[in-house]
C-alpha cells in the first residue's frame, strides 16, 4: 500500500523568507504523480504544484518549487518570499494511474509578519 | 472557483439516519473522486468513478456507497450514520485520461454533522 508521510505537523516562517516542507512516500510503482495542495482556513483545497515521476526536472510554479528525489522517495516543497497569504495547511499527495490517491496528514504553515 | 459544485454545503442529521451528498464535476471532466476529511486530519480517499464506472476504491465503509450518473454528476450515500462520520466530504473532478494522473479540482466540500 502506498503511504505518504509529512513529518512536520507545524512549520513557521518569517514573511519574505524561504521555507521547505517535507514529504516522503512509499510505493512499488514506477509511474505515479505527486502533488502539493494548499488548504487555507476556508477549507478549499487548492493545487499548488504537480510533478510527474517520470520527469527528472523539478516542477516550479512562481514562488513554489519542489525538490523531487525519486530514489529517496522524497518530494519537498519550497516556498520562496513567503507571504501572509501562504499561511495554510499543506498536503502532499500521491496518485497512481489506477486512480487511487493518498494524502499525507498535512503541515500547518504559519507566516509571521 | 474550481468549477466543481457540491450540495448541500452543510448537513446536520442524527445517528442512524441516511444522507446523500451530491457533486457536479467541472464541464468536460469524466472522473469524480470522493474524500473524507475529519477534523484536523488529512484527506482519506473513498472512491473514484470514471465515466460512470467505479475505477478505484479506498477506505470506504460498507455503510457508504456512491455512483456516477450518465450526466457525470455523482452522489455519495451515507447510511446508518454514526457520530464518527461527522466530517468534511470533498468531491474532486479531473479530465480523467488516464484516471489518477491528472490534476484534481476540488469542490468546496459538504460539512456533515451527526448528532
Amino acid at each position: 500500500a502506498q503511504t505518504v508521510t509529512q513529518s512536520q505537523p507545524e512549520m513557521s516562517v518569517q514573511e519574505a523568507e524561504t521555507v521547505t516542507l517535507s514529504c516522503t512516500y512509499d510505493t512499488s510503482e514506477s509511474d505515479y504523480y505527486l502533488f502539493w495542495y494548499k488548504q487555507p482556513p476556508s477549507r478549499q483545497m487548492i493545487l499548488v504544484i504537480r510533478q510527474e515521476a517520470y520527469k527528472q526536472q523539478n516542477a516550479t510554479e512562481n514562488r513554489f518549487s519542489v525538490n523531487f528525489q525519486k530514489a529517496a522517495k522524497s518530494f519537498s516543497l519550497k516556498i520562496s518570499d513567503s507571504q501572509l497569504g501562504d499561511a495554510a495547511m499543506y498536503f502532499c499527495a500521491y496518485s497512481t494511474n489506477a486512480g487511487k490517491s493518498t494524502f499525507g496528514d498535512g503541515t500547518t504553515l504559519t507566516v509571521k509578519p | 472557483d474550481s468549477g466543481v459544485t457540491q450540495t448541500p454545503k452543510h448537513l446536520i442529521t442524527a445517528t442512524g439516519q441516511r444522507v446523500t451528498l451530491r457533486c457536479s464535476p467541472r464541464s468536460g471532466d469524466l472522473s469524480v473522486y470522493w474524500y473524507q476529511q475529519s477534523l484536523d486530519q488529512g484527506l482519506q480517499f473513498l472512491i473514484q468513478y470514471y465515466n460512470g464506472e467505479e475505477r478505484a476504491k479506498g477506505n470506504i465503509l460498507e455503510r457508504f456507497s456512491a455512483q456516477q450518473f450518465p450526466d457525470l454528476h455523482s452522489e455519495l450515500n451515507l447510511s446508518s450514520l454514526e457520530l464518527g462520520d461527522s466530517a468534511l466530504y470533498f468531491c474532486a473532478s479531473s479530465p480523467g485520461t488516464p484516471p489518477g494522473t491528472d490534476t484534481q479540482y476540488f469542490g468546496p466540500g459538504t460539512r456533515l454533522t451527526v448528532l
